[in-house]
């Protein structure tokens, strides 16, 4: 069926790197892009980013300009979403979407601690 | 950047109430608009695209309204199983979204 089921939770300490995949199944990749959204615990969603997963055009969130890179892999039907310099304000769960929000995937909670 | 006010940040009703949400954003988006729910531990559900069409599958007590700025989020009859958080989400201005703070729905 057509669906987007992500990588799983994800502990990194402060100032290392978090990379999240997404795969997607039951359509066409490359006919649609993936958006990237976070929740941070008991607050509301935050735009990241999007990808075309037909010519990997990106555009970035302001906030998360330098720190964050979206790839695609079409020969797995698969997108990346790279987390960098990671902060204790970017605990949070990280979800991806296909365009503006029909399919989601079940979200990765990524966790910054020291 | 285009900002969108949600309204209330939470409410509580009884079962078979009528509610509404209330989304604002900055500037015209046309009826480029979702609204979703999100229950605790899972991820966003599409119910609203285009500010009023309802998405398959979607039960019919739920309906949106609006164009330009201003937009309604209704539940006709509130049902146990609508406990959750409401979001409205702009798209006007791809591939950029926006979220509105979200709603919380609690039963009286």
């Amino acid at each position: 069926q057509v669906q987007l089921v992500q990588s799983g939770a994800e502990v990194k300490k402060p100032g290392a790197s978090v990379k999240v995949s997404c795969k997607a199944s039951g359509y066409t990749f490359t006919s649609y892009g993936i958006s990237w959204v976070r929740q941070a615990p008991g607050q509301g969603l935050e735009w990241m980013g999007w990808i075309s997963a037909y010519n990997g055009n990106t555009n970035y969130a302001q906030k998360l300009q330098g720190r964050v890179t979206m790839t695609t892999d079409t020969s797995t039907s698969t997108a990346y979403m790279e987390l960098r310099s990671l902060r204790s304000d970017d605990t949070a769960v990280y979800y991806c979407a296909r365009d503006v929000g029909v399919l989601w995937g079940q979200g990765t909670m990524v966790t910054v601690s020291s | 950047d285009i900002q969108m006010t949600q309204s209330p940040s939470s409410l509580s009703a009884s079962v078979g109430d009528r509610v509404t949400i209330t989304c604002q954003a900055s500037q015209d988006i046309s009826n480029y608009l979702n609204w979703y729910q999100q229950k605790p531990g899972k991820a966003p559900k599409l119910l609203i695209y285009d500010a009023s069409n309802l998405e398959t599958g979607v039960p019919s007590r739920f309906s949106g309204s609006g164009s330009g700025t201003d937009f309604t989020f209704t539940i006709s009859s509130l049902q146990p199983e609508d406990i959750a958080t409401y979001y409205c989400q702009q798209y006007d201005n791809l591939p950029a979204l926006t979220f509105g703070g979200g709603t919380k729905v609690e039963i009286k």
